[in-house]
């Protein structure tokens, strides 16, 4: 089975632009949940997705949107960008939203704001 | 959300043992992740625990849980040079919403394996 896969795997863009990346969940997985990864903060939960619902949402401002198609894919949107934008957003598919279910990461999108 | 707490730096000989420590937040944090992020990758699974267990084995890496201090630990038997990575403790915790879950993690063990 293929992995989550992620794209574009690097992205330069500056600020006051948008940028939407993309994820494909792992064939047969329905949820999808975003992070973002900085050196400062760590890893920290932006949303998750399942059957094209937004589930749950981290502590992110509004700029920072996804939504899931239903083929499961997700696309997440950062609108207005900021210097502090930039990081690698992971993506992570698991089969469902329950507490018991495994989350599998992609390889991230590595997004520089100038 | 709280901090899960991991030191930062760990470094071992090759053919050691590597036990890396966290403390999470979540008294109600029904399962425990153990990750492994190497340069320029994503996360990679190693294990899980679930919190009715003490103890978990999997070939050369053992889980043990104590509910009590809220601490978790992670030890890889015969460390090799390609177990040089960074390991995130991760808690899945309920979201302030009424549905969904998200993983709230540490902030990485910086592990090196020194020949």
């Amino acid at each position: 089975k293929a992995g989550v896969t992620q794209t574009p795997r690097y992205l330069i863009k500056t600020r006051g632009q948008q940028v939407t990346l993309s994820c494909s969940p792992i064939s047969g997985h329905r949820s999808v949940s975003w992070y973002q990864q900085t050196p400062g903060q760590g890893l920290q939960f932006l949303f998750e997705y399942f059957s094209e619902t937004q589930r749950n949402k981290g502590n992110f401002p509004g700029r920072f949107s996804g939504r899931q198609f239903s083929n499961s894919r997700s696309e997440m949107n950062v609108s207005t960008l900021e210097l502090g934008d930039s990081a690698l957003y992971l993506c992570a598919s698991s089969l469902a939203a329950g507490v018991g279910n495994e989350q599998f990461f992609g390889p991230g999108t590595r997004l520089t704001v100038l | 959300g709280e901090d899960v707490e991991q030191s930062l730096f760990l470094s071992v000989r090759e053919g050691d043992s590597s036990v890396i420590n966290c403390t999470y937040t979540d008294s109600s944090s029904t399962y425990l992740y153990w990750y492994k992020q190497e340069p320029g990758a994503g996360l990679q699974l190693l294990t899980y625990i679930f919190s009715n267990m003490d103890m978990k084995q999997d070939q050369r890496l053992t889980v043990l849980l104590n509910k009590k201090d809220k601490h978790l630990s992670l030890r890889i038997a015969d460390t090799q040079t390609g177990d040089s990575a960074i390991y995130f403790c991760a808690e899945k915790t309920p979201s302030d919403s009424n549905s969904g879950y998200a993983l709230n993690f540490g902030k990485g063990t910086s592990l090196l394996v020194t020949p």
